[in-house]
């Protein structure tokens, strides 16, 4: 079955520093895949995605992702955090036969202390 | 409207009664979702829209939940004798074919 692992419940970084959230996929091929952060009380906003091509991708608010098919890995990345950064982030991967319905990890709440 | 609408945002309800969750989709997006978000579970997949017909119903957990869509737009999620298990935020989200989902900001189902 596919899944997607967040492996860090919870990430604080100082305010300025560089954050790297991790994702791993375990599925047959390559999947569509995707990062959404939350906000209390809010709905999933899209940050970035991959489908194919460069493996990196660069997404809104400053933050990237890189895509590494021999490790399933889906990593977050954003040289310096600031305070509106801290939220719930959530790595997903979609499936075309499944009609792109996407299987979400767990999430990451990331907190930022000045 | 510009994004996807839900309503309503909070729903309050006693064990048993029935409910009704509404979405709004993004104008022109054929496909439609809706998923569950709870603290034990975290986000499930619940049914998949293309237009009208619902292709994949895998992640409605029980009988007592089911789905519409009409009009290739406005979908309603039916929960009935509800239980305190069903106690969640119901997100909905809509796209185009093979591109990324947008989210509403959900619903907030409380059963006392």
């Amino acid at each position: 079955a596919q899944s997607v692992t967040q492996p860090d419940i919870h990430i604080t970084v100082s305010e300025g520093a560089s954050l790297e959230l991790r994702c791993n996929y375990s599925y047959g091929a390559t999947p569509y895949l995707f990062w959404y952060v939350q906000s209390p009380g809010q709905g999933l906003q899209l940050l970035l995605k991959y489908f194919s091509g460069d493996t990196l991708v660069q997404g809104i608010k400053g933050f990237e992702a890189e895509f590494k098919r021999s490790q399933s890995s889906f990593n977050l990345r954003k040289p310096s955090v600031h305070w509106s950064d801290a939220a719930e982030y959530f790595c997903a991967v979609g499936f075309m036969e499944y009609g792109n319905k996407l299987v979400f990890g767990a999430g990451t709440i990331l907190r930022v202390k000045s | 409207g510009a994004g996807v609408s839900q309503s309503p945002s909070n729903k309050v309800t006693e064990k048993g009664k029935d409910v009704e969750l509404r979405c709004d989709p993004i104008s022109g997006h054929t496909a439609l979702y809706w998923y569950r978000q709870s603290l034990g579970q975290g986000l499930e997949f619940l049914i998949y829209f293309q237009g009208n017909s619902a292709p994949d119903k895998s992640g409605l957990p029980s009988d007592r939940f089911s789905a519409e869509r009409t009009g290739g737009s406005v979908s309603t999620l039916t929960i009935q004798r509800t239980q305190q298990e069903d106690s969640a935020v119901y997100l909905c989200a809509s796209s185009l074919d093979n591109q990324p989902q947008h989210f509403g900001d959900g619903t907030r189902l409380s059963i006392l």
